[in-house]
């Protein structure tokens, strides 16, 4: 079964400290793994693509296939960074599935 | 252009009746995705599109939900006989497909039945 999990609804951290937020999935292929945001009053957008292997905004995302983990991480949490955080994974024929959700408040 | 749009931004209706979603695209995108995203939920799939055929409807919760596609373009949405449960923020994305598949999704329709 194809499946993404994110055990976190809330996450909270104090401006400075470092935050991972957690993303596991289930599917048989090749996954392909994303990271999307939506700030308060916005769209949901893409964060980050495994594929690219980049660093977006601070956050980085390695895709640990033993584990079935793509958790996200940024070094030094912001205030800015508040927002809701979506795990995605794309199957195949392009079917993109979305994890629960993860609410990331960074407290001053 | 214009990145994705979606119409209505809000719909208010009574329970029982059916309701049309519409999704306009990003022109050139030839893949089109429904999702429904409610408090608790999170972000649900409900069905997409690669051109005007729907290889997943697997994401439909009943025969009361049903979507089309035409001329690899708008998308509607159509919610017939409308429940409480249904209300939810309905959102729209469409993307390219393929490799480096990033969807951009549009602001949601707010569906509230009454």
């Amino acid at each position: 079964a194809q499946r993404v999990t994110q055990p976190e609804k809330l996450l909270s951290v104090f401006k400075g400290a470092p935050v991972e937020l957690k993303c596991n999935y289930s599917y048989s292929g090749s996954p392909e793994l994303f990271w999307y945001v939506q700030y308060s009053r916005q769209r949901l957008q893409l964060l980050l693509r495994h594929i690219s292997r980049e660093s977006i905004k601070g956050f980085t995302a390695d895709l640990n296939k033993g584990e079935t983990s793509f958790h996200l991480k940024k070094p030094f949490a912001q205030e800015e960074d508040s927002a809701m955080y979506y795990c995605a994974l794309k199957t195949s024929y392009d079917k993109v599935i979305f994890g629960p959700g993860t609410s990331l408040s960074v407290i001053p | 252009g214009a990145g994705v749009s979606q119409s209505p931004s809000n719909k208010v209706t009574e329970k029982g009746k059916d309701v049309e979603l519409r999704c306009d695209p990003i022109s050139g995108h030839t893949a089109l995705y429904w999702y429904r995203q409610s408090l608790g939920q999170g972000l649900e799939f409900l069905i997409y599109f690669q051109g005007n055929s729907a290889p997943d409807k697997s994401g439909l919760p009943s025969d009361r939900f049903s979507a089309e596609r035409t001329g690899g373009s708008v998308s509607t949405l159509t919610i017939q006989r409308t429940q409480q449960e249904d209300s939810a923020v309905y959102l729209c994305a469409s993307s390219f497909g393929g490799a480096y598949n990033e969807q951009f999704f549009g602001p949601g329709t707010r569906l509230t039945v009454l």
